[in-house]
């Protein structure tokens, strides 16, 4: 089916330790985005992907680093995990940087302790 | 992009119609109204979009004031499944492509 995939569903981190959150789409989209949600805040953007090999900085961007080597893949990598860290974070994907749809992946709940 | 106001929470009997109203007093004329949807725990989900006039798909109908200042989102047949947080979102054209999401309106459907 597709859609996007990411990984891990679910994870526990201790404080200070580096981490990756994966996301994978095979709708040849070329835009691509990172977005976490907090309680009471809604989805805020962290960061874009507009084509393969380029990225831009979204809403909440500190402490947040991402690539994009090719079309399917834009992992989200956490160099030094904060408490404040502790969301959910969804991966979603468009056409195109101005197409009228995103598609959403399931998210990642990661606490930081 | 113009800020969206929503009320916090409706409820809606089910097989009723659901309108979700959104003012967005400060759009500009090219920015677009778009309604999301987000059902616990999942991620959000596109309804429908729409510049000026009405628009309806198999999901809902958007319904955009004539000053384009404010906008309804109706869902004809309410049933326990469309329980969610609906967001209306304002964006505009080419060039400004990111989606903030605000609060939303959590939508309850009740039997």
């Amino acid at each position: 089916i597709a859609g996007i995939t990411q990984a891990p569903t679910s994870q526990i981190l201790a404080a200070g330790r580096r981490m990756t959150l994966r996301c994978t789409q095979d709708m040849r989209h070329n835009a691509m985005y990172w977005y976490r949600q907090d309680l009471g805040l809604g989805l805020r953007l962290i960061h874009y992907s507009n084509t393969a090999g380029t990225t831009g900085k979204g809403e909440v961007p500190d402490g947040y680093s991402v690539s994009r080597a090719n079309t399917d893949d834009f992992p989200l990598t956490l160099a030094s995990a904060v408490p404040s860290q502790t969301s959910v974070y969804f991966c979603a994907s468009s056409r195109d940087r101005d197409s009228y749809e995103q598609y959403f992946g399931p998210g990642t709940r990661l606490t930081v302790t | 992009d113009a800020k969206t106001t929503q009320p916090p929470s409706m409820d809606c009997a089910e097989g009723r119609a659901a309108n979700l109203p959104c003012n967005h007093s400060t759009i500009s004329g090219n920015e677009y109204v778009y309604w999301y949807r987000q059902i616990h725990s999942q991620g959000p989900q596109y309804i429908i979009h729409g510049l000026k006039n009405n628009e309806t798909n198999e999901m809902a109908s958007l319904i955009i004031t004539e000053d384009r200042k404010s906008s309804t989102l109706i869902l004809p047949h309410a049933t326990l499944r469309d329980t969610a947080v609906y967001y209306c979102i304002v964006r505009g054209g080419a060039g400004s492509y990111q989606l903030t999401f605000g609060k939303g309106t959590k939508l309850s459907v009740i039997p």
